[in-house]
């Protein structure tokens, strides 16, 4: 079965720069989610887009920003890119009118910022 | 708030004894439950999840848990464990208002002692 694709798997920046992340839901998937999980955390919810938009938004910094797009992948610009920001990001995704509302969860992206 | 809290950051067994993962959640609303498996360096693993219905779920790798609405807990069980078994585990809470984000819990480090 199809899952949730993630690209880059792994990303090395440099202070200040900028990074952007790559997340393809599951076919038929309309909702995606981004989450954080720093070195020994928890994975912390960023933001979420319903059918193209924004839908919720949690501890997302101002640097970042995401947005879906009309085949349904989403993006996550990170810019002015801090050492603080090195972790995994996990995307996830759901399908329409999910019942269990369970959230599939691809492989992430490690960013490593140096 | 709604809040996920596991009791214990690390759990140590013996191959064959019991896992007791324990969970407690805060919810204004009825929550989705789930716990999730992570092994080092790796993504998000569904291992088992209550939304409605029976309150004694059963999941991947002989795992279960129970929902008790009146102790606000779903602690996670596997009569015996295995090796294979340690990893971190994390207890989630979905929402099923808003934007349907998922709360994590601080996770539990299972240890298996040969």
């Amino acid at each position: 079965a199809a899952g949730v694709i993630q690209s880059p798997r792994h990303l090395i920046k440099e202070k200040r720069e900028t990074a952007t992340l790559k997340c393809y839901p599951i076919p038929r998937h309309d909702t995606v989610y981004w989450y954080q999980q720093g070195p020994g955390q928890d994975p912390q919810f960023l933001i979420s887009f319903y059918e193209k938009m924004q839908s919720d938004k949690g501890s997302i910094p101002d640097r970042f920003s995401a947005q879906q797009f009309s085949d349904y992948h989403s993006e996550l610009n990170m810019s002015s890119l801090e050492l603080g920001d090195s972790a995994l990001y996990f995307c996830a995704s759901s399908p329409p009118l999910a019942d269990s509302y369970e959230q599939y969860f691809g492989p992430g992206t490690r960013l490593t910022v140096t | 708030a709604q809040s996920v809290t596991q009791l214990g950051s690390h759990v140590s067994v013996s191959e064959g004894a019991l896992v007791l993962l324990r969970c407690n959640y805060s919810s204004s609303v009825p929550p989705y439950l789930f716990w999730y498996v992570q092994y080092p360096n790796q993504g998000l693993q569904l291992l088992l999840k209550y939304t409605t219905g029976a309150t004694l779920v059963k999941g991947i790798n002989g795992f279960e848990a129970e929902f008790k609405k009146s102790e606000t807990s779903f602690h996670l069980t596997k009569p015996s464990a295995h090796m294979s078994d340690a990893a971190e585990y994390f207890c989630a809470v979905t929402l099923g208002t808003g934007g349907f984000k998922t709360i994590f819990g601080a996770g539990t480090r299972l240890f298996v002692k040969a």
